[in-house]
């Protein structure tokens, strides 16, 4: 089971440049969502989606943009790279079966903008 | 706006004895808290969910409390382990899943 998948699993950027993180799950989630996470700190809530078609903001959307064609994916770009930018990436999805469900996680992006 | 506090960045217990996390909310009334464990340079895992009309969850030598009228949830490891430290993150969450910092927890042999 392939679960979450994300890709890459590290990237160096310069600043100003522009990247895509891919993010594809297997489970037929609904909810994905994607959080990043500083050292020693907890995750941040980027950007969330319901559904296909459906994305929303959460705690730190600024710098950044997802879209939600389909089911399964659900990339974050990031547009003109800055420093701050600079964190561990984790996309994750939940159950379709109703709310309050356990969320699954990726493995992580780790980005580093220079 | 919505915060999620876990009080203790780290925490030191020995092994054997049973190590208590806490988790405070404020301006939420979620439907559900979660908890997962996470380690270093992994995605969290899910341990625990227990919901708003739910008193107490236990799952082996987990034990989770929810008190809505205090707007805490506490998390317990019984007979802790050294294979227990990690870091132990608290989410709130209905459409969107919001997450405390964690608390580093340490089992000492």
């Amino acid at each position: 089971n392939a679960g979450v998948t994300q890709t890459p699993k590290f990237r160096i950027l310069k600043i100003g440049q522009s990247m895509t993180l891919q993010c594809t799950q297997d489970m037929n989630h609904n909810y994905m969502y994607w959080y990043r996470q500083d050292p020693g700190m907890g995750l941040k809530l980027i950007y969330y989606s319901v559904g296909a078609g459906i994305t929303d903001k959460g705690e730190v959307p600024n710098g950044y943009n997802v879209s939600r064609s389909t089911t399964e994916d659900f990339p974050l770009r990031l547009e003109l790279a800055a420093p701050s930018q600079t964190s561990v990436y984790f996309c994750a999805s939940s159950s379709p079966v109703g709310l309050n469900t356990e969320a699954f996680f990726g493995q992580g992006t780790r980005l580093t903008v220079v | 706006s919505q915060k999620i506090e876990q009080n203790s960045e780290a925490l030191n217990i020995q092994e054997g004895k049973t190590a208590t996390l806490t988790c405070n909310y404020t301006n939420y009334s979620p439907a559900y808290l979660q908890w997962y464990r996470q380690d270093p340079g992994r995605g969290p895992v899910f341990l625990l969910l227990i919901r708003e009309n739910e008193k107490e969850k236990r799952k082996e030598r987990l034990k989770v409390t929810f008190d809505t009228t205090l707007k805490q949830s506490l998390f317990h490891i019984t007979a802790s382990q050294p294979a227990d430290s990690a870091t132990y993150l608290c989410a709130l969450g209905d459409d969107k899943i919001i997450f405390g910092k964690g608390t580093r927890l340490h089992i000492l042999p």
